[in-house]
């Protein structure tokens, strides 16, 4: 059974630093893409990050280039998401998710975790 | 970057309607594709990839169709379970964007 859990949520001022992880089982982590995606409260899903499963490759959207670094430790199964420079406005649920391909190359995120919420505020 | 456009932006049916969701992409996406429901408090869950592949273990009244800009989520016959938000979201490029959902309420 797939499952991943993420931690390292929590209240931090603005300007600050937090390090999200995601501990990944029930799949080959190294052979599959991961992401991040968050949601703000009563708000929709946005994309945030995703890494191939190498590590050698990885995307950010625009809203968190520059500020947040997608990682992964394929030998503990583990994703992360160092969260620098935070703002108000990256409060949100944030879910790692699984990257599935189609047989016709179709990606889409086919595992989720449970989410864990960062809050930046003073 | 490629801006996903979903409508109605909220929906009221009732238990055995058949209901349809319209998401737009701003540039031709191909099949790249994805619809996903979520449920308040959970995380979302996928239901179609691929624009119209079934994923395993959804019930066969959801139905995904389209390709190119112009793509419909189907749910032939609603039941209680299925109120809730729908989100589309593009694989095309990198950004994965989402719509910004569709919530189906009971009427």
């Amino acid at each position: 059974e797939v499952q991943l859990l993420e931690s390292g949520g929590g209240l931090v001022q603005p300007g600050g630093s937090l390090r999200l992880s995601c501990a990944a089982s029930g799949f080959t982590f190294s052979s599959y893409a991961m992401s991040w995606v968050r949601q703000a409260p009563g708000k929709g899903l946005e994309w945030v990050s995703a890494i191939s499963g190498s590590g050698g490759s990885t995307y950010y959207a625009d809203s968190v280039k520059g500020r947040f670094t997608i990682s992964r430790d394929n030998s503990k199964n583990t994703l992360y998401l160092q969260m620098n420079s935070l703002r108000a406005e990256d409060t949100a649920v944030y879910y790692c998710a699984k990257v599935g391909i189609a047989v016709t190359y179709e990606a889409f995120f086919d595992y989720w975790g449970q989410g864990t919420l960062v809050t930046v505020s003073s | 970057d490629i801006q996903m456009t979903q409508s109605p932006s909220s929906l009221s049916a009732s238990v055995g309607d058949r209901v349809t969701i319209t998401c737009r992409a701003s540039q031709s996406i191909s099949s790249y594709l994805n619809w996903y429901q979520q449920k308040p408090g959970k995380a979302p869950k996928l239901l179609i990839y691929a624009a119209s592949s079934l994923q395993s273990g959804v019930p066969s009244r959801f139905s995904g169709s389209g390709s190119g800009t112009d793509f419909t989520l189907t749910i032939s016959s609603l039941q209680p379970e299925d109120f809730a938000t729908y989100y589309c979201q593009q694989s095309y490029s990198n950004g994965y964007t989402f719509g910004q959902g569709t919530k189906l309420d009971i009427k």
